[in-house]
């Protein structure tokens, strides 16, 4: 059965230090990969998504970019953190086709002080 | 305007009883697909159901099911017989066309729902 993992659950960061957040996908090949924000009481935003290796597309411009050196490695990065990045991280997979699912880590609350 | 819209921010409901949590879309796309999430206070998103737009039957996952009404654009979640459990975060999504792309779902803001025992 298909797994996903992300690492760390949590983590508290200085404004200015980098970020790295890594999701890794067990059990399928080829997955779409995606990362989404979440903001204390609301909804998912979606930040970047995957159809392939080196392939990333961006939904919001931002701080913030994204990497997929491998077929089932996402990893989300920063250079620099700034307050407003603080909030849950959430990566998901889904198996491309008509009638995608999109299946979640268990999210990385980020606090960026 | 908002894509998704779920009017309910909390809910209080008895253990055992029935619930329904209510979400309406947008879209002028005639293909797209409607997803119900849950998520408890550890945070991970646990997909419960899913409905395409041109599935000519409701949804129905175990306790879950899927109000489908296309005209009205509304997709209500209902839980039969609730369970302390079911506590939690619901969130109601969409991705626009079916072409199979990695377009990602739309989310609405959430449903806090709490059961009573």
């Amino acid at each position: 059965s298909q797994t996903i993992h992300q690492w760390p659950a949590t983590l508290v960061q200085p404004v200015g230090s980098p970020l790295s957040l890594e999701c890794t996908v067990e059990g399928t090949s080829n997955p779409n990969l995606y990362w989404y924000r979440q903001a204390a009481g609301r909804g998912l935003q979606l930040l970047f998504y995957s159809v392939g290796i080196g392939q990333i597309s961006s939904e919001v411009p931002q701080n913030l970019s994204a990497s997929r050196p491998q077929d089932r490695q996402f990893i989300l990065s920063s250079k620099k953190l700034l307050l407003s990045d603080s909030g849950f991280y959430l990566c998901a997979w889904g198996e491309p086709g008509e009638h995608e699912k999109l299946f979640f880590g268990s999210g990385t609350q980020l606090s960026v002080l | 305007a908002q894509k998704i819209t779920q009017t309910q921010p909390g809910m209080f409901v008895q253990e055992k009883e029935a619930v329904t949590l209510d979400c309406t879309y947008d879209t002028s796309d005639p293909s797209y697909g409607l997803f119900w999430y849950k998520q408890p206070s550890s945070g991970e998103m646990i997909f419960l159901i899913y409905q395409g737009s041109y599935d000519q039957q409701n949804a129905t996952e175990g306790r879950y099911s899927l109000n489908f009404q296309k005209a009205r654009k509304s997709a209500n979640l209902v839980i039969s017989a609730s369970q302390l459990g079911d506590s939690a975060m619901y969130f109601c999504a969409m991705r626009e066309g079916l072409g199979g792309g990695a377009d990602g779902l739309t989310f609405g803001k959430g449903t806090h729902l709490i059961i009573q025992p």
